[in-house]
């Protein structure tokens, strides 16, 4: 099993640009969730979902929108970077709210 | 939101000395997961605990579930230079609340 997959693994964009960071997983875990990682401030949560078709805001939403079409993937938009979203962002999945997430290999994106 | 405090925020041995690194919370939690991230790459599970008191080994690490449910410790016995990395905490509270992530405590090994 590849378990979460994450691309791309680097990003550079400039300021006002939008992208998508793709996440997906193969475990079927109904739980997936994005988290944004900064120097000294550890994982902080931005959106998640409990299953297709359902997502919710987490801690620091502002600026990013997510969509779960299908229980694999679920993707993160940045809708007009800033470079106040520099960082690294992990995708994660668990079996359901709480338990043992599962963690991609990160997108380190730096916006200019 | 809920909060953890984790600490030290980093620490310095030699290879060989034990390790020990906690969090606390101010409220009640149900799970207590500890986590380790390589340099580059994303967090992996070490170890999970589900119930009070409970205490689980994994190898050289140990970890505890606090009886008042609102602290976790991890030990690391005899320290390698592989051991180095961020270890995080991560805790799920009462209800169908989303994990809390400590800040992390950043382990530096000599050897």
């Amino acid at each position: 099993n590849a378990g979460v997959t994450q691309t791309p693994k680097f990003q550079v964009l400039k300021t006002g640009q939008s992208m998508t960071l793709q996440c997906a997983q193969d475990m079927n875990h109904e739980y997936m969730s994005w988290y944004r990682q900064d120097p000294g401030m550890g994982l902080r949560l931005i959106h998640y979902s409990v299953g297709a078709g359902i997502t919710d805001q987490g801690e620091v939403p502002n600026g990013y929108n997510v969509s779960r079409s299908t229980t694999e993937d679920f993707p993160l938009r940045l809708l007009s970077a800033a470079p106040s979203q520099t960082s690294v962002y992990f995708c994660a999945s668990s079996e359901t709210y709480g338990t043992e997430a599962f963690f991609g290999q990160g997108t380190r994106l730096t916006v200019v | 939101g809920q909060q953890l405090n984790q600490s030290p925020q980093s620490m310095f041995i030699q290879e060989g000395e034990d390790v020990s690194m906690n969090c606390t919370s101010s409220s009640i939690f149900n799970t207590w997961l500890w986590y380790k991230q390589d340099p580059g790459e994303g967090p992996v599970l070490l170890i999970a605990l589900y119930k009070a008191g409970e205490l689980t080994s994994n190898g050289r690490l140990t970890a505890q579930f606090g009886i008042t449910r609102k602290d976790s410790f991890l030990n690391i016995s005899a320290s390698i230079p592989s051991d180095v990395g961020i270890y995080f905490c991560a805790g799920q509270g009462e209800g169908y609340s989303t994990l809390t992530f400590g800040k992390g405590t950043m382990l530096l090994v000599s050897p």
